[in-house]
C-alpha cells in the first residue's frame, strides 16, 4: 500500500538480548523516522535519519540506536533489552525530512521481550 | 503533562450516529495537524491534514483553532467501517519531522 515495508513481521526475544529491526523506504524518500508504539499508547518518536545522518531523536536511551543506507533503508537496534521495550515499532518515510511532507508508515515489527 | 491529549474512549455509537473526537496541544511552536487512523494490529494511515479554515473530506470535517490549542474531528453518518482507534497528531515544520501522537481515542460504530 505505502510502499513501507518493514521485517520481520513479529519477533520474540528474551531480556539482555540485541535485536535489529529493518525497514525499506518508499521510492524517492530520504528521510526514514522510526516509532515505538506501547500497548493502547499512541506512537512515540524514537529517532530520525536523512541522508544516512541521524536528524533528531526523541526521549530514548543511547541502547536504541540506528542507521540508515545509501538506498535510505534503515535499521533499528535495541541492546540489552527490557521487558518495557515490547511495543510495535512502527518506520515511516517521506520525501524530505522537513516542511509539510506526510509521513508514510510501514506496517510495523511487534516486538515481544520475555 | 501531554504534549498531545486525547480522550481515550472508549467511544460506541450507533451506525449512522455522529460522532466527534477533540484533541489539545501543548506546544504552541506545532505548525501541521492531523488526523490519523489505526485500524486493530495495522499501522497508522493519515485521514486527513487539519487546517486552520477547517476541511472536509465527505462525512469528515477537521477544525482547528489555533488559538485554544484544540482539534477536532467530526464524522457524519458513522458506518461500520469507521470502527478503529483516532490519533491526533501535532508537528513542528522546523527541524526534524518528528510527529507527536495523542494516545489515541477508540471508536466502535454499532449496527
Amino acid at each position: 500500500e505505502t510502499g513501507v515495508t518493514q521485517s520481520p513481521t513479529h519477533l520474540i526475544k528474551t531480556r539482555g538480548q540485541q535485536v535489529t529491526l529493518r525497514c525499506s523506504s518508499q521510492s524517492g524518500h530520504n528521510t526514514v523516522s522510526w516509532y515505538q508504539q506501547a500497548l493502547g499508547q499512541g506512537p512515540q518518536f524514537i529517532f530520525q535519519y536523512y541522508r544516512e545522518e541521524e536528524n533528531g531523536r526523541g526521549n530514548f536511551p543511547p541502547r536504541f540506536s540506528g542507521l540508515q543506507f545509501p538506498n535510505y533503508s534503515s535499521e533499528l537496534n535495541v541492546n540489552a533489552l527490557e521487558l518495557d521495550d515490547s511495543a510495535l515499532y512502527l518506520c515511516a518515510s517521506s520525501p524530505t525530512s522537513g516542511g509539510t511532507d506526510t509521513q508514510y508508515f510501514g506496517p510495523g515489527t511487534r516486538l515481544t521481550v520475555l | 503533562r501531554k504534549e498531545v491529549e486525547q480522550d481515550p474512549g472508549p467511544f460506541n455509537v450507533p451506525e449512522g450516529a455522529t460522532v466527534a473526537f477533540n484533541c489539545t496541544y501543548s506546544n504552541s511552536a506545532s505548525q501541521s495537524f492531523f488526523w490519523y487512523r489505526q485500524d486493530c494490529r495495522k499501522e497508522p494511515k493519515l485521514l486527513m491534514s487539519v487546517y486552520s479554515s477547517g476541511n472536509e473530506d465527505g462525512r469528515f470535517t477537521a477544525q482547528l483553532n489555533r488559538a485554544s490549542q484544540y482539534i477536532s474531528l467530526l464524522i457524519r453518518d458513522s458506518k461500520l467501517s469507521d470502527s478503529a482507534t483516532y490519533l491526533c497528531v501535532v508537528k513542528k515544520s522546523q527541524g526534524a519531522q518528528k510527529l507527536v501522537f495523542g494516545q489515541g481515542t477508540r471508536l466502535t460504530i454499532n449496527p
